[in-house]
């Protein structure tokens, strides 16, 4: 049974980058019938879909993020990671990792459990 | 750039009853990667509905959704305790672009 664990640090200062990573086990994280990506969700708010990579590496990204996101995938620990730059309050949220199946026409069936992250000094 | 409107906000129901959720989109979407969430607190979303219409492994037949273009309904033919939570619409289009509605939250009346 595919699981997904995000991990990374709780805490993270005001203009430094969060680097979160997520570690797919049960399954291979090396697959073109799906897409690996990160969502996050602020205190008390909705869903945010930050960015996702394709199994020969293709990035996509919310434009509200591009240019602060990279999001790349480690095939030989089978684990996707993020990073995203100069992190301010508004950051502060629960981060997941989820997986999109082609065969849901890319709905994410897999979720990690989430992983806080609190941007402040 | 395609934005989710979902409604209402807050729905007040009984165990029971029937539960009806709105979700359009500014300008059409293949409904083919129209999909929906269920969220309950301290946990991670699950999908619930692919496709617009079509039930993701194990979801109960209780869950139904329709809909095309821009208008998407997603109903629960008779609430279970369970269900009370709050639903996501979400859409995959061009550009390789996943976008989420703000929500509705299903209460207990």
């Amino acid at each position: 049974q595919l699981q997904l664990q995000e991990s990374g640090p709780g805490l993270v200062k005001p203009s430094e980058t969060l680097s979160l990573t997520c570690i797919v086990s049960g399954g291979s994280i090396s697959s073109s019938i799906y897409f690996w990506g990160w969502i996050r969700q602020p205190p008390g708010r909705g869903l945010e879909w930050i960015g996702s990579i394709d199994y020969p590496g293709r990035t996509y990204y919310n434009p509200s993020l591009n240019s602060r996101v990279t999001v790349s995938v480690d095939t030989s620990k089978n684990q996707l990671s993020l990073r995203l730059s100069s992190v301010t309050a508004a950051d502060t949220a629960v981060y997941y990792c989820a997986r999109s199946l082609l065969q849901y026409k890319y709905g994410m069936d897999v979720w990690g459990q989430g992983t806080t992250v609190t941007v402040s000094s | 750039e395609i934005v989710l409107t979902q409604s209402p906000g807050t729905l007040s129901l009984s165990p029971g009853e029937r539960a009806t959720l709105s979700c359009r989109a500014s300008q059409s979407v293949s409904s083919s990667y129209l999909a929906w969430y269920q969220q309950k607190p301290g946990q991670a979303p699950r999908l619930l509905i692919y496709d617009a219409s079509n039930r993701a492994t194990g979801i109960p037949d209780r869950f139904s959704g329709s809909g095309s273009g821009t208008d998407f309904t997603l109903t629960i033919s008779r609430l279970e305790p369970e269900d009370f939570a709050v639903y996501y619409c979400q859409q995959y289009g061009r550009s390789h672009i996943f976008t989420f509605g703000p929500g509705t939250r299903v209460d207990i009346k």
